[in-house]
């Protein structure tokens, strides 16, 4: 069955420091998409990465960087130089594919506190 | 990018009504559309999976008679919550899917008294 696990439920830090959040997934799938999410208190889901399993090589996108690694299961996601607007929740999630269609299974969530 | 929209952002109806949420796709056709419930500091948990013209596929657990869903046009699905009760309360999202990417609504803020 899928999975996906956050174990960090909670996380503080004060700015301008570096934080990774931990993703760690089960699938059966040899094909299967991974993804981060960010939910702000205004409680919308902003998308920001989705990965297939076939692509391994890690991404930067500004201050947020992600490395993706088969071998254990992981997709985790840092943040540089973190900021008071970096305060949200993020999800991880897996993708199912179901008739064409992509249900996602999501992570529990960590909730990132970014201290001024 | 995509823009999805959901109304009424937020509702509070009394115990045994019926409340109906919509969900559009603004600036696309979705094919699929996904309604997704989160209880308060908790994950999402996907309720059911709705395709245009044919009936909504409900996840385990989920009651088909009290979550109607209708899938009428390729931007538009509904959420009706039918005889409301305090334990629905939640916070009711919508995604709408391109096939390659899932785009998510702003939400639904249900409180049942």
């Amino acid at each position: 069955a899928q999975k996906v696990t956050q174990a960090q439920t909670e996380i503080s830090v004060v700015e301008k420091e570096d934080v990774t959040l931990d993703c760690v997934y089960e699938t059966r799938d040899t094909t299967y998409y991974l993804f981060w999410y960010k939910q702000p208190p205004s409680g919308e889901l902003v998308f920001l990465i989705r990965r297939n399993s076939f692509d391994e090589q890690n991404e930067i996108s500004g201050r947020y960087s992600w490395n993706f690694q088969k071998s254990t299961s992981s997709f985790n996601f840092t943040i540089t130089a973190s900021q008071v607007v970096d305060s949200a929740v993020y999800f991880c999630a897996l993708s199912e594919r179901s008739y064409n269609t992509d249900k996602l299974i999501f992570g529990t969530g960590t909730r990132l506190q970014v201290f001024p | 990018g995509a823009v999805v929209s959901q109304h009424p952002s937020r509702v509070i109806c009394k115990s045994g009504t019926s409340v109906k949420i919509e969900c559009r796709s603004l600036d696309f056709q979705a094919t699929t559309m996904f309604w997704y419930r989160q209880f308060p500091k908790q994950s999402l948990m996907l309720m059911a999976t709705s395709n245009e013209g044919s009936k909504a596929t409900y996840e385990q657990g989920v009651e088909k008679d009290k979550f109607l869903i209708n899938h009428a046009s390729l931007t538009l699905s509904t959420l009706t919550v039918t005889s409301a009760h305090p334990e629905d309360s939640s916070f009711y999202i919508c995604s709408a899917s391109t096939g390659e990417k899932q785009f998510f609504g702003p939400g639904t803020r249900l409180t049942v008294l």
